[in-house]
């Protein structure tokens, strides 16, 4: 199965700084990518698909790139609500697999 | 506007069987493959197992593979998940999620909030 490897495991940061996430695939996966942001107590939502695509009703300062085994989520200047658990899953194969998540933290 | 609504999450004892339900509204349910997601207490997201609009086409984790079956009825816009031989490494929450095509694969677009699980002796 395809590993995502997630990192750092936890990012601290301040609102208004800029936040990058990375996944690493185990094998390429193309661009068949997902970023899907976790608030605590809540269920997980979807922020970028097709590694650099936003879903409806992310804002802006979200963007996705990379393709093959390297991705990156780009949070431009956190807001205090963009504190949570992000994870990237991986559309290409089956299993599914997810990366073991990414906690930014104040 | 879109909802999945979870059910059946309980304690149950180890060896035990749970049928969950997901309840779907505000889309054209037989139209897209669907997904069970689960989350143990602490830990990240477990791809579970996955069923095509028509339910002709499964796909389930090699973790539940033998003891979980997920199945659809679009007559009543519900997905199953059944689960058999329980163990406690299955405690989790277990989100149901719909998938959208954006070809050639899709992505879990929308998610339930989630029916705890419980296994425990």
């Amino acid at each position: 199965e395809i590993v995502l490897t997630q990192s750092p495991a936890t990012l601290s940061l301040s609102p208004g700084e800029r936040a990058s996430l990375s996944c690493r695939a185990s094998e390429s996966v193309s661009n068949y990518l997902a970023w899907y942001q976790q608030r605590p107590g809540q269920a997980p939502r979807l922020l970028i698909y097709a590694a650099s695509n936003r879903a409806t009703g992310v804002p802006a300062r979200f963007s996705g790139s990379g393709s093959g085994t390297d991705f990156t989520l780009t949070i431009s200047s956190l807001q205090p609500e963009d504190f949570a658990v992000y994870y990237c899953q991986q559309r290409n194969k089956w299993p599914r697999t997810f990366g073991q998540g990414t906690k930014l933290e104040i | 506007e879109v909802q999945l609504l979870e059910s059946g999450g309980s304690l149950v004892q180890p060896g035990g069987s749970l049928r969950l339900s997901c309840a779907a509204s505000g889309f054209a349910f037989s139209h897209h493959a669907m997904t069970w997601v689960r989350q143990a207490p602490g830990k990240g997201l477990e791809w579970v197992s996955s069923i095509s609009g028509s339910g002709g086409t499964t796909y389930h984790a090699d973790s539940v593979k033998g003891r979980f079956t997920i199945s659809r009825d679009n007559s009543k816009d519900t997905v199953y998940l059944q689960m058999n031989s329980l163990r406690g490494e299955d405690t989790a929450v277990y989100y149901c999620a719909k998938e959208t095509v954006v070809l050639p694969t899709d992505y879990l677009d929308y998610w339930g909030q989630g029916t705890l699980v419980t296994v425990s002796s």
